[in-house]
């Protein structure tokens, strides 16, 4: 399996708090994704990057930033949390290769509460 | 802009019944990349198979099989006598051009004994 490890993998956080999940990965692969899980929405890609300090946004950004300073590790910050952002969030990763269509692997997911 | 579409939200088959799950995508790029993942109840994602644009050829692996067909942009998944432990939510996934890798809101089967 792939290496691919979130943190924290439960967090409760209130309204208005600031809040950042963490992706590690151990296969120095070159894609990193973050999504998001809902009911009814499946997932939705919140950022990704195409290498260290290179990254764009997805389908639903708002609210989020992202950073990554180094090839393993890629954060997910909710710069204030709210409600709407209760949700599933898994962190994945692909090689890129072959023009990018590789396969995804991905982290366990991080069950996010905000009260 | 990149699009998948999986219009069935959920469905329910008995046991042994085939079953087949609808993906159609959208896309500006000649070359592309499809995908289908399998979510069982505890959660992971579980890759299934991977096709690209210039390959049109059915894939069948085991009691699973997958149609896809550029004409009507549709990449379509059957499972042949359904069993309880495939009951889970199966994702559709496209990546192409910017490498926004997007997935389908899903289809949750359940397989009823």
């Amino acid at each position: 399996d792939a290496g691919i490890t979130q943190s924290p993998r439960h967090k409760v956080t209130e309204t208005g708090t600031p809040v950042t999940l963490r992706c590690h990965q151990t296969e120095n692969h070159r894609y990193m994704y973050w999504y998001r899980q809902d009911p009814g929405h499946g997932l939705r890609l919140i950022h990704y990057s195409y290498g260290v300090k290179d990254t764009d946004k997805g389908e639903v950004s708002d609210g989020y930033s992202v950073s990554r300073s180094k090839t393993e590790d890629f954060l997910l910050t909710l710069e204030s949390a709210t409600s709407s952002q209760t949700s599933v969030y898994f962190c994945a990763t692909t090689t890129g290769a072959g023009a990018g269509g590789t396969e995804a692997f991905f982290g366990q997911g991080t069950r996010l509460t905000v009260v | 802009a990149q699009k998948v579409t999986q219009a069935q939200t959920e469905i329910s088959v008995v046991e042994k019944e085939d079953v087949t799950l609808d993906c159609v995508y959208e896309t500006r790029d000649t070359t592309y990349y499809l995908f289908w993942y399998k979510q069982p109840p505890s959660g992971e994602l579980v890759f299934l198979i991977r096709r690209n644009s210039f390959d049109e050829q059915n894939e069948i692996s085991g009691r699973y099989s997958w149609n896809f067909q550029k004409s009507t942009s549709s990449f379509n998944f059957t499972i042949t006598a359904s069993q309880v432990v495939d009951s889970a939510v199966y994702f559709c996934a496209l990546i192409s051009g910017t490498y926004k890798y997007i997935f389908g809101t899903g289809t949750r089967l359940k397989v009823l004994a």
